[in-house]
């Protein structure tokens, strides 16, 4: 149980357009995701914190326009790069708690590599 | 702060050589979750194990072994009889509670363990 998915798993795009990455709780609902950056040979960092029907909360120094989550159900969140360039290249990972039951440990998706031309 | 600390950047041993990473970490919680994730090449985080703050018990499955020592605050984490399978980035992690009632996680810098053969 609890397994997270993301699509798609690797994409690359050109400069200026924009890209989504879905993240998917499988066999349960997910009140609360989060969307982590990792930057070759470092650890994750964390981007946004999101809620089922409400507005992400981003870490200090993310951009919300460039960054675009919609947390539209209990099953789906989406990271919408926009208007990407080459140094947002990156591996970008979603994770899902557990609701109530356990709120302390998040469930990892597989991750999605971003290439920008 | 560093709240999470892997001092060891990459180690590197041969294969069925033990192996120790160590994790130490600092919270002003009392309820807190500590966890050890594997990621392979491939990226997606494997989960190792998670232990909370009132649970010293340390553990051993298989050929792993974890020592949680709260008067440190270290949870280190042997692998004995390396394999070349082990091979990996391997992070320590911290989940506390927040003042919006959410847990985050604080990952470690992470440690990349080279099995040689």
């Amino acid at each position: 149980g609890a397994v997270v998915s993301q699509h798609p798993s690797w994409v690359i795009c050109k400069s200026g357009t924009s890209v989504k990455i879905e993240c998917r709780s499988l066999d349960f609902q997910a009140t609360t995701m989060f969307w982590y950056r990792q930057f070759p040979k470092q650890s994750l960092m964390l981007m946004a914190t999101s809620n089922e029907g409400s507005k992400a909360t981003y870490e200090q120094g993310v951009e919300k326009d460039k960054f675009l989550i919609n947390h539209a159900s209990l099953t789906l969140s989406t990271l919408t790069v926009t208007s990407a360039h080459p140094e947002d290249s990156s591996f970008y990972i979603c994770s899902a708690t557990l609701g109530w039951t356990s709120p302390y440990e998040q469930y990892f998706g597989p991750g999605t590599r971003l290439t920008v031309t | 702060a560093q709240k999470v600390t892997q001092a060891q950047t990459e180690i590197s041993v041969v294969e069925k050589e033990d192996v120790t990473l160590d994790c130490v970490y600092e919270t002003r919680d009392t309820t807190y979750y500590l966890f050890w994730y594997k990621q392979p090449p491939s990226g997606e985080l494997v989960f190792l194990i998670r232990r909370n703050s009132f649970d010293e018990q340390n553990e051993i499955s298989g050929r792993y072994s974890w020592n949680f020592q709260k008067s440190t605050s270290s949870f280190n984490f042997t692998i004995t009889a390396s394999q070349v399978v082990d091979s990996a980035v391997y992070f320590c992690a911290l989940s506390e509670g927040t003042t919006s009632g959410t847990y985050k996680y604080i990952f470690g810098t992470g440690t990349r363990l080279k099995v040689l053969a």
